[in-house]
């Protein structure tokens, strides 16, 4: 069964500090990788999707890399904003999508 | 893309009613269909997905049913609610490329 580790649970930084989330998985028989924001109350927002064959993926201020043969993927987020406080959930998909528990991040103004 | 349509987005039912959730989807055609609860404070937990009409696979043991009666429609159930029941319960498409999800249904069961 897959198990999916994001480390740490929380973080709380000043604005403008750089992000690093970290996600570890157990099987690396996987089709993809995929980060999700969830703000309080509400569903999840895809933000980055990492195909197995690929090392990373950008978009913005976010760059995921891949690293299946170890099981790991790390999401940057440069120059961190208030508006990026929020959950960030890390998915694998090995035909079904298993999840870590998630980081909760708080930026400070 | 693809659009996930949850409804209603919140639900106070009492102890023993039962519970029908709709989950519909645009987009996509032949998708695979995902039920998830998230439990106040905890992570996502599988409770069911479906490849294709009419076939349902159960995650946990519980006191919850899923239908899937049309290609981009997915339906979870409950004869009778329990208090562990209570939830906030999201449908997800998905995830041959990449998954998407809806805005989610909170149930309170009281």
């Amino acid at each position: 069964k897959q198990e999916v580790t994001q480390i740490p649970a929380a973080l709380s930084v000043p604005e403008g500090e750089n992000l690093v989330l970290n996600c570890s998985f157990t099987d690396s028989a996987i089709y993809n990788l995929q980060w999700f924001r969830q703000d309080p109350g509400k569903g999840l927002t895809s933000l980055l999707l990492i195909q197995s064959s690929q090392r990373e993926q950008t978009s913005g201020r976010l760059n995921a890399s891949l690293d299946k043969s170890s099981g790991r993927s790390t999401l940057y987020i440069a120059a961190s904003q208030p508006g990026d406080s929020a959950t960030y959930l890390c998915a694998v998909n090995d035909y079904k999508l298993s999840f870590g528990a998630g980081t909760t991040v708080t930026v400070r103004a | 893309s693809q659009t996930i349509h949850q409804w209603p987005a919140t639900l106070v039912q009492p102890v023993g009613s039962p519970l029908s959730l709709e989950c519909t989807v645009e987009g996509t055609s032949n998708p695979n269909l995902y039920w998830y609860r998230q439990a106040a404070g905890r992570g996502l937990q599988l409770l069911f997905y479906s490849v294709g009409i009419g076939q349902i696979s159960s995650e946990v043991p519980q006191n919850l049913s899923a239908s899937r009666p049309q290609d981009r429609q997915f339906i979870l159930s409950s004869k009778k609610l329990l208090l562990s029941d209570s939830g906030f319960y999201l449908c997800a498409s998905g995830p041959n490329t990449e998954a998407f999800f809806g805005q989610g249904t909170r149930l309170t069961v009281v």
